[in-house]
């Protein structure tokens, strides 16, 4: 089993370009998640999926959207990147919403 | 919001000491996570703690929860290089079930 696998590993933009994180797994997990690390601020929740057909706000959801594709997959869509989204993005996914969570290995994004 | 609060936020120890690791939340918690993420890796579950006053164990490393539900700590006992990272608690909310993570310690072993 891969567990939870993210594309693309890195990723440079300019100021008002969009792109895709996508994010895979293959644990049959209900809940998945998007989160952002920066450096002295720990994880925080962008959006969460807890289960197949709903999603929800987390703590910092604002220039970002979502889809919960199917059961396995879970992207966050940038429309227009700004410096201020420059950020290690972790999807996260667990069998149910109050489990465990495993986590992909994260996308580097940079916004010039 | 819930806010979750960890100390230090920085820890250097000469291999073989101990390291204690401090986590404080603003709300009650209906339980509380640790992870740990090695340098440039991405976090991996440690454990769950869900009862008042509950200690647990793995090898080296011993975390407890508070009586209040408020509070845990993660100690480890006679560091080796391998436990070089940064720990991570995140603690669920009563109210809204929300995983809060905290803002970590990042620890650092002297050989």
């Amino acid at each position: 089993n891969a567990g939870v696998t993210q594309t693309p590993k890195f990723q440079v933009l300019k100021t008002g370009q969009s792109m895709t994180l996508q994010c895979a797994q293959d644990m049959n997990h209900n809940s998945m998640y998007w989160y952002r690390q920066d450096p002295g601020m720990g994880l925080r929740l962008i959006y969460y999926s807890a289960s197949e057909g709903t999603t929800d706000k987390g703590e910092v959801p604002n220039g970002y959207n979502v889809s919960r594709l199917n059961k396995r997959e879970f992207s966050l869509r940038l429309e227009s990147a700004a410096p201020s989204q420059t950020s290690v993005y972790f999807c996260a996914s667990s069998e149910y919403r109050k489990g465990e969570q495993y986590f992909g290995p994260g996308t580097r994004l940079t916004v010039t | 919001g819930q806010q979750v609060m960890q100390i230090p936020q920085y820890q250097h120890v000469q291999e073989g000491e101990d390291f204690t690791t401090y986590c404080n939340s603003s709300t009650t918690l209906s339980n509380i996570q640790w992870y740990k993420q090695r340098p440039g890796g991405h976090p991996v579950f440690l454990i769950q703690l869900v009862k008042s006053g509950e200690v647990k164990k793995q090898k080296r490393l011993t975390f407890q929860f508070g009586e209040a539900k408020k509070n845990s700590s993660l100690h480890i006992t006679a560091t080796q290089t391998t436990d070089v990272g940064t720990y991570f608690c995140a603690g669920r909310d009563f109210g809204n079930e929300k995983l809060t993570f905290g803002t970590g310690t990042r620890l650092t072993i002297i050989p």
